[in-house]
């Protein structure tokens, strides 16, 4: 069956340290992979995504960096995190044009 | 990029039907799709409809496009109080999603 890791579920992380976010894909070949972002109050907002490895597109410019070592790991990162970086990250697959899987999540907090 | 656009709450009694609406600019999306959102969970895909088609029903869940007017809405049957979540409104152009902000349904018992 396929399913998608995303970890950790929570992260309280201080001002200017740097961030991992991992997300992984069990149970299909050479998904497109997303990185999304929810403000409180807000909507989703698209960060990055990827059609295939090493293959990165930023819908934004912002603080993020995001990485595809493999066909189904997909990582977000920062150097320096800013207070603005809280939010809920989610991962997402999908394959062709059918919708997504969506990850739980990952709340993070700058502080 | 593509606006997509709700509102962001409605409320409606146990056993009413809920009607969410959700507009949208990019007339070349290709799906529309309508996802739920329970507290503290990810997103869970609800249902979806192709840009050629004008209605989709599944069960309680009843999805009208009007192209014309770039409008969509999610029609919830009978709503129970499970019922109560974010619901967001998407659209698809090539491979990327668009969103809208989310409709927070409460339903009172």
């Amino acid at each position: 069956s396929q399913t998608i890791h995303q970890w950790p579920a929570t992260l309280v992380q201080p001002v200017g340290s740097p961030l991992s976010l991992e997300c992984t894909v069990e149970g299909t070949s050479n998904p497109n992979l997303y990185w999304y972002r929810q403000a409180a109050g807000r909507g989703l907002q698209l960060l990055f995504y990827s059609v295939g490895i090493g293959q990165i597109s930023s819908e934004v410019p912002q603080n993020l960096s995001a990485s595809r070592p493999q066909d189904r790991q997909f990582i977000l990162s920062s150097k320096k995190l800013l207070l603005s970086d809280s939010g809920f990250y989610l991962c997402a697959w999908s394959v062709g044009g059918y919708g997504y899987t969506f990850g739980s999540g990952t709340r993070l907090t700058v502080v | 990029g593509e606006d997509v656009e709700q509102s962001l709450f409605l409320s409606v009694r146990e056993g009413d039907s809920s009607v969410i609406n959700c507009t949208y600019t990019d007339s070349s999306s290709t799906y529309l799709y309508w996802y739920k959102q329970e507290p503290g969970a990810g997103l869970q895909l609800l249902t979806y409809i192709f840009s050629n088609m004008d209605m989709k029903q599944d069960q309680r869940l009843t999805v009208l496009l009007n192209k014309k007017d770039k409008h969509l809405s999610l029609r919830i049957a009978d709503t129970q109080t499970g019922d109560s979540a974010i619901y967001f409104c998407a659209g698809s152009n090539f491979n990327k999603f668009y969103f809208g902000s989310g409709t927070k349904l409460n339903v009172k018992p």
